[in-house]
């Protein structure tokens, strides 16, 4: 079974400051691990994955995430925000097939 | 363009009329999914397919049906639907094998009456 959380439901940040978006996952094999935005009234997009190669992964709009196997972990980060930022954030979790359990989801707001 | 198309975008419905939401993908995966957005909730898996005429049952199955007769279409089926399905649902394709990117469709947003 597999299975992901993310802490916090909303997430405030103000424009220039860093954005941390937390995931953490349960896989009983080793996972493939994915962030995906979604834009208002749009579908998903994927931001960045992780396949079992390097474990900081760069993404699109430079964001990046570290997969950390100790801790379960895939937390997304980018060192300034951008009000073109805000929008809901998807971590998600595929164990050896296609199918991909999500996280509930971050909102994130950038303030002026 | 590579993509995934759904229709329609909007729907008004009345519970018990059966209706089909279409999804059709060019970049000739293998794998389709179709996902139901509700707030709080996240997404979550209806059914989903490895190839034509393969489909299997996701977290939330109740209520839907699907089929897979051509590899680029997937539509997902609601034979009575009721309040409960109101959602905002999405269609995604990909290769097969869980490293492989979903690309998802712009999704559907269905009110059921």
């Amino acid at each position: 079974a597999q299975s992901v959380t993310q802490l916090g439901s909303h997430v405030s940040v103000s424009e220039g400051a860093l954005v941390l978006l937390r995931c953490n996952y349960s896989s009983s094999v080793p996972p493939y691990l994915f962030w995906y935005v979604q834009y208002p009234n749009q579908g998903l997009q994927l931001l960045l994955k992780y396949t079992s190669a390097a474990t900081l992964v760069k993404g699109i709009n430079g964001f990046e995430a570290e997969f950390k196997k100790s801790e379960t972990s895939f937390h997304l980060t980018k060192p300034s925000a951008h009000m073109s930022d805000a929008a809901e954030y998807f971590c998600a979790v595929s164990s050896g097939y296609s199918t991909l359990t999500f996280g509930k989801g971050t909102m994130l707001l950038v303030s002026p | 363009e590579a993509q995934v198309t759904q229709n329609p975008r909007y729907l008004i419905t009345v519970t018990g009329k059966k209706l089909t939401v279409t999804c059709s993908q060019n970049m000739n995966h293998e794998y389709m999914s179709w996902y139901r957005q509700d707030p709080g909730l996240g997404l979550r898996q209806i059914y989903y397919s490895m190839n034509v005429e393969v489909t299997d049952k996701g977290d939330v199955p109740e209520g839907y049906k699907v089929s897979r007769k051509e590899k680029r279409n997937f539509p997902l089926i609601l034979e009575s639907p009721s309040p409960n399905q109101t959602s905002l649902y999405f269609c995604a394709s990909s290769f097969s094998g869980g490293a492989k990117t979903q690309y998802f469709g712009p999704g559907t947003r269905l009110l059921v009456l």
